[in-house]
């Protein structure tokens, strides 16, 4: 079975800050995604991460793929309000068909 | 706008009785999904369909069944709810992004099993 876990679980910051939040697993996977959820709605995708050490830049956010591709990172630069939220790593299986998804590192930006 | 509609949003049931929820897509996507919510546990796979009547467990399908009759439609059932099963429940279908794919997932439904 094919895990993620991520850190922190909890994480709360006052504006402006930046912070770095985690996904880790002991398996492959051939591709890793970042979602964003808010209350009482679903996960929206931000990113996809195919390639063992892939840079991708959203705005002043900032994901790396892991050179074994068994873990990312998801970095935020100068953190504003809007990005409180819960942020959920996925992993997708060999064929692309199922997705793992971790625990989840729940966001708050403070004012 | 992925044209997910789940159905129903909210509901409150009794031990013992049956349920389904809904999934309704407008977009002839060929896969669905039924992931389960729950503090601590992120989303957790159910069941999910890859065609009209090809279906699949995921991690924790004991106690739920799923059908497919229509390309468009992906129904949940419990057919006796337990306690266990309250939960928050999203549906999803996968994008056509090549082999990653991408997932849209619905607005979620709520079911409170007392």
């Amino acid at each position: 079975t094919q895990l993620l876990e991520q850190s922190p679980q909890f994480l709360s910051i006052q504006e402006g800050e930046n912070l770095t939040v985690y996904c880790n697993s002991s398996s492959v996977f051939s591709s890793l995604q970042w979602y964003r959820q808010e209350p009482g709605e679903g996960p929206v995708l931000l990113v996809t991460v195919v390639t063992g050490g892939e840079v991708k830049k959203l705005k002043r956010l900032t994901f790396q793929f892991g050179d074994a591709r068994k873990d990312s990172s998801l970095h935020i630069t100068a953190a504003q309000t809007g990005d409180t939220g819960l942020y959920l790593c996925a992993g997708a299986d060999n064929y692309g068909q199922n997705f793992v998804f971790g625990p989840g590192t729940r966001l708050s930006v403070l004012p | 706008d992925a044209g997910i509609t789940q159905s129903p949003r909210h509901k409150v049931t009794e031990t013992g009785t049956p349920v389904t929820l809904r999934c309704h897509q407008t977009e002839n996507h060929r896969y669905m999904y039924w992931y389960r919510q729950d503090p601590g546990h992120g989303l957790r796979l159910i069941h999910y369909s890859y065609g009209v009547k090809d279906t699949d467990k995921g991690e924790v399908s004991d106690g739920y069944s799923v059908s497919r009759s229509k390309t468009e439609d992906f129904l949940l059932t419990l057919e006796s709810a337990t306690s266990s099963q309250t939960s928050v429940y999203f549906c999803a279908i996968k994008g056509l992004a090549g082999n990653t794919g991408e997932l849209f997932f619905g607005e979620g439904s709520r079911l409170t099993v007392l």
